[in-house]
């Protein structure tokens, strides 16, 4: 347990809504990690980010919007949702050799 | 995309058979990582060979990278009904981030 929190674990929305998900680290680690993973896509990088206030975009960062004011948390917002958005998102952190990845459990968000 | 791809997209075997999957991936590198995913659950990282390394070993997993074909194996060696799950590949497009695969989903019957 790389002590990595996500909330809501699972979210129902309407199409049009904004919706933010959090990623809380108790870790103190500089590099959070936001992914979405889809049947036939693996986990795909939507933003990054190196440092409080410190942010950058992945593969698929169009629709998403990303905060970091405090080292331990990282959210994710939908600024209005869409059907294609529905996914699985997960935060990640790195440890302090950057090499390792380690994974919350998920938060499940379903768009109607 | 940067993306790795792993061979095969499924995999069924019966316990205590070996199972390889494979990763492909498209640029250099400077490591390479597996990750196992049990449903409903997040990645855990499973073993990191280097660039420069040809193959590691993690108790029953077995790693191998040849950075000529930019291609990595995963052997699990006397599979258990346990290791079922999804393995993902990952590669460091640089030093901030790993861009995954697809995933292999392996299923070991009992």
């Amino acid at each position: 347990d790389a002590g990595i929190t996500q909330s809501p674990r699972h979210k129902v929305t309407e199409t049009g809504t904004p919706v933010t998900l959090r990623c809380h680290q108790t870790e103190n680690h500089r590099y959070m990690y936001w992914y979405r993973q889809d049947p036939g896509h693996g986990l795909r990088l939507i933003h990054y980010s190196y440092g409080v206030k410190d942010t950058d975009k992945g593969e698929v960062s169009d629709g998403y919007s990303v905060s970091r004011s405090k080292t331990e948390d990282f959210l994710l917002t939908l600024e209005s949702a869409t059907s294609s958005q529905t996914s699985v998102y997960f935060c990640a952190i790195t440890d302090n050799s950057g090499n390792t990845i380690y994974f919350g459990e998920g938060s499940w968000l379903t768009v109607v | 995309s940067q993306q790795g791809e792993e061979d095969p997209q499924a995999l069924s075997i019966q316990e205590g058979e070996n199972a390889t999957m494979n990763c492909s991936y498209k640029t250099s590198i400077n490591n390479l990582q597996w990750y196992r995913q049990n449903s409903g659950r997040g990645l855990v990282h499973l073993i990191l060979i280097r660039s420069n390394e040809r193959e590691k070993h993690s108790g029953r997993l077995r790693v191998t990278l040849d950075t000529s074909k930019k291609s990595s194996s995963l052997l699990i060696t006397a599979s258990r009904a346990a290791d079922t799950a999804s393995y993902f590949c990952a590669t460091d497009v640089n030093t901030d981030k790993l861009i995954f695969g697809t995933g292999t989903r392996l299923q070991v019957f009992p």
